[in-house]
Parts: structure tokens; sequence; C-alpha cells
């Protein structure tokens, strides 16, 4: 079965602090996808990454293919980084479904 | 900037009866998805549209579920008779052609009494 792991669950950091989620994933995949999910439900697509890093803002998302494992950095996190993010894959193509990760809900105290 | 909306943003109802969720996509996407996420569990996938018709589905889009594109711009989602475990946020999401990110809409959350 396709799954996707995500690590931790739940994280609390103090603001300024460096954070790392982790993601893994049990087969080959095509796209790893990380999302954010605000507390009001709605989601939004951070990074698409198939190969290497990506950087936007604070935001740094890496990507192993042979270790079938993804990272999701905030430098200098802030109270406005609270969230929970998600990791999902894409496994039959860009245009296939994504398979999701439970999320890591991340709380960041001023 | 483009954006996905949905329709209602809260819904409830009573057990067996049938509701319509609806979505307008980006217009210029041609690939739609639904997905739903039960309160405190991951986000699941539920059926994938194109060109008119079913592309992929899972095991949850059972012959309960319906979905339709009625014309050039909204994607809708039935379930025929909701039961109580219908109960979720409902995600329409939507991909343009040779893209690689898909468009979230903001949800609806049904809630089945």
């Amino acid at each position: 079965k396709n799954e996707v792991e995500q690590s931790p669950q739940n994280l609390t950091a103090q603001e300024g602090e460096f954070i790392t989620i982790n993601c893994s994933y049990s087969v080959g995949i095509s796209a790893l996808h990380w999302l954010q999910q605000h507390p009001g439900g709605g989601i939004v697509s951070l990074f698409m990454l198939s190969s290497g890093k990506k950087k936007h803002g604070r935001l740094i998302a890496t990507i192993n293919i042979q270790e079938k494992h993804s990272s999701l950095h905030i430098t200098a996190s802030h109270p406005r980084d609270s969230a929970v993010y998600i990791c999902a894959v894409n496994y039959g193509g860009s245009q296939g479904n994504l398979i999701f990760g439970k999320g890591t809900k991340l709380s960041v105290k001023p | 900037e483009p954006e996905v909306t949905q329709t209602p943003s809260h819904q409830v109802t009573q057990m067996g009866q049938e509701v319509i969720l609806r979505c307008v996509p980006i217009s210029n996407h041609l690939y739609f998805y639904w997905y739903r996420q039960i309160l405190g569990q991951k986000v699941e996938f539920l059926v994938s549209f194109y060109n008119n018709e079913i592309s992929e589905k899972s095991e949850i889009f059972d012959d309960q579920f319906s979905v339709e594109r009625p014309d050039g711009s909204n994607f809708t989602l039935k379930i025929r008779s909701t039961k109580l475990e219908d109960s979720a946020m409902y995600f329409c999401a939507s991909l343009e052609a040779g893209g690689l990110t898909q468009y979230f809409g903001p949800g609806t959350r049904l809630l089945v009494l």
C-alpha cells in the first residue's frame, strides 16, 4: 500500500527557531508536494518537488529520491507560520491524484 | 489571482438526504478532483475527472457518490443518500493542462445528522 509518513505529528517552537518537518514515502513517485492548511481548513500549495531543493522566502524544501524522503524547513519561524503542514505525493504522473500524509501541526510561540 | 471556489461553505443535512456540493474550478484548468477530510484525519482522494469523465476513483467513491460537470464552469459532487460517516470537509481542486500544482478550493464542511 502506498503510504506517506510525516514526523513529527505535533511541533511547538519559539519564534525565531529553525524548524524541520520530515516526510517519507514507500514507493517511487512522480512528484512530492508540501501544502499548508490553515486553522479554517483552507489548503495552499507551497512546493512541488521531483528532485533537489526549492526555496521560497523562509521556506526550503528538499527531496532525496533514493532515500524516498523529503524535508520542509522554516527559517526564523514566526507565529504566523502556525498551521498544519502536509506532505502529499503523486504516484501516477502530475495529473494523478494526491496521496496525503497526516500532517504536522506546527505552533510557533512569540 | 484566479481561485477555485466552492459552495456552500457549510451544509447541515439529515441522514438519507441527497446533497450536492458545488465547485467552480479555475477557468482554463482541465483536471478536476474531489478530496475529503474527516475531522482529525488526513485528506483522502475521492475522484478525479478529465475530458468529461471520471479518470480515477478511490474505494471511498462508491455508488452513493457521483460527479458532474453540467456546464463549462461548475463541477459538482453529489452524495445520493448521506450517512453519518459522510460528515467531513470536502475539497475541490483543479489543475491546468501540463501543470504540476493542484489548486484547492476553500472546502465545504458537511455535517450529517
